[in-house]
């Protein structure tokens, strides 16, 4: 298995231009993560999906971010319009579950900077 | 909120000596317990996930022990090699299906030869 794909894996943006983040989980894996890195902040988690439904979106900073995750395949991070605050490596990981004992395999990240 | 801390934030530890650091989480609501290993310019790599208490885990010179009543883990590292240096995190999951992990800042480690 090609582990967790993400992309892209640098994005360099202008204010107020769309950005959209991709991932492709394991398969067979049926949880699928949002997580931001930042200096200050560590690694924080943006929202999940458990068998492609959001479960959890409570840490989406505010509504410029959306995710989406339209087939088991595939998952969509987006961020319109995109702000300088914005900046940082968003790491997307799957599990084959939420239950006890399941790790998560994370992707290689998306470093965005927003100018 | 969940609140996970780990310490130290650093840690410089000299070739072949052992080491061990710290994650407290909230000793309510525990449902299970990870650790990641991550390597600069890569991505955290899973080492262990615990869930019941006095669990003690191996891989190779890396262990963990975890203590749910109390609300900690540690992870030791035996005769530490320069491979060795990354930040570990460690993550608390606090319910099946509910939420995702919470993740501790992480203990950086730096082996020098």
């Amino acid at each position: 298995d090609a582990g967790v794909i993400q992309s892209p894996r640098h994005e360099v943006t202008e204010m107020g231009q769309e950005v959209t983040l991709r991932c492709k989980p394991i398969s067979g894996h049926n949880s699928l993560f949002w997580y931001r890195q930042t200096m200050m902040r560590g690694l924080e988690l943006l929202i999940y999906f458990n068998n492609n439904v959001p479960i959890d979106d409570s840490g989406m900073p505010e509504d410029r971010f959306s995710a989406k995750m339209p087939n088991a395949s595939f998952s969509t991070l987006k961020i319109q319009p995109s702000e300088p605050r914005d900046s940082a490596v968003y790491f997307c990981a799957s599990s084959q579950g939420t239950a006890r004992g399941y790790g998560y395999t994370f992707g290689s990240g998306t470093r965005l900077t927003v100018v | 909120i969940l609140n996970v801390e780990q310490s130290p934030q650093s840690l410089h530890v000299q070739e072949g000596d052992s080491t061990n650091f710290t994650c407290s989480f909230p000793s309510s609501n525990f449902y299970a317990l990870h650790w990641y290993r991550w390597e600069t310019a890569k991505s955290p790599e899973a080492l262990f996930v615990m869930t019941l208490n006095g669990d003690e885990k191996k891989k190779g010179r890396i262990s963990a022990t975890l203590n749910t009543k109390e609300g900690y883990s540690y992870l030791y590292i035996k005769g530490s090699q320069p491979e060795d240096s990354a930040t570990y995190l460690c993550a608390f999951h606090s319910g099946g299906g509910a939420d995702g992990l919470t993740f501790g800042k992480g203990t950086h480690l730096i082996i020098q030869p």
